[in-house]
């Protein structure tokens, strides 16, 4: 069993709609959080960053961490066209080494 | 934005050539990596350092090496490449603290033909 499960999708939304992505994972020891933006051809890019359980805001995106339910979720609203990558959660338990979800690749379509 | 370089972005090799693939920051992190990622898959840590003249093994098994003699460089090496390199190939950095956020260079799409 994978420490972080995460559906690869794809999923494909129109634009202005409400996308909610998902993961979960199996080892209670994370305590850091953290979504990734994945465009084509390019690295991934640090979307957001969550230390334990709650939510946190950034423009139109939420992260929410649940730690009793070992699952966390990203909310991106009023998506837009650009918004369309491969959105990757990860995971540290404070030994500065990431387990990542394989990715969910996301289109919006205008 | 992260200042984190890699070179070259694209490369195909024949099998049986040694390759080096570069990594470079301007950041001053201690702590870099490398990963691996097939298509669709995720992101496997193949290497890591902590600081200069430190490397570790990652999580998957890989028949390249690295080296860290500068802080700013972490070159990784195939001595000879074989088809089932193919692969893209991600280097990053974090901070010092122990936030675990990393940073990511563009990648190097490797094919050996």
């Amino acid at each position: 069993q994978k420490e972080v499960e995460q559906d690869p999708g794809p999923l494909s939304v129109p634009e202005g709609a409400i996308v909610s992505l998902n993961c979960t994972y199996s080892n209670s020891a994370f305590q850091y959080f953290m979504w990734y933006r994945q465009y084509s051809r390019k690295g991934p890019e640090l979307l957001m960053y969550t230390y334990s359980s709650g939510n946190k805001e950034d423009g139109r995106f939420t992260a929410q961490v649940d730690k009793s339910s070992k699952y966390i979720s990203l909310f991106i609203r009023d998506s837009q066209p650009s918004d369309s990558a491969t959105y990757l959660c990860a995971m540290d338990q404070g030994a500065q080494k990431l387990v990542f979800g394989q990715g969910t690749r996301l289109t919006i379509n205008p | 934005e992260a200042d984190i370089y890699q070179t070259p972005r694209y490369l195909v090799i024949g099998t049986g050539k040694k390759i080096t693939l570069e990594c470079s920051q301007t950041m001053g992190h201690d702590k870099m990596y490398w990963y691996q990622q097939d298509p669709g898959m995720e992101l496997h840590l193949i290497h890591y350092s902590y600081g200069v003249n430190s490397t570790e093994k990652g999580d998957l098994s890989s028949e390249s090496t690295v080296s860290r003699i500068r802080t700013e460089h972490f070159p990784l090496t195939l001595e000879s490449a074989r088809p089932s390199h193919t692969s893209q190939y991600l280097c990053a950095s974090s901070v010092p603290t122990g936030r675990g956020e990393q940073f990511f260079g563009p990648g190097t799409r490797l094919t050996v033909l």
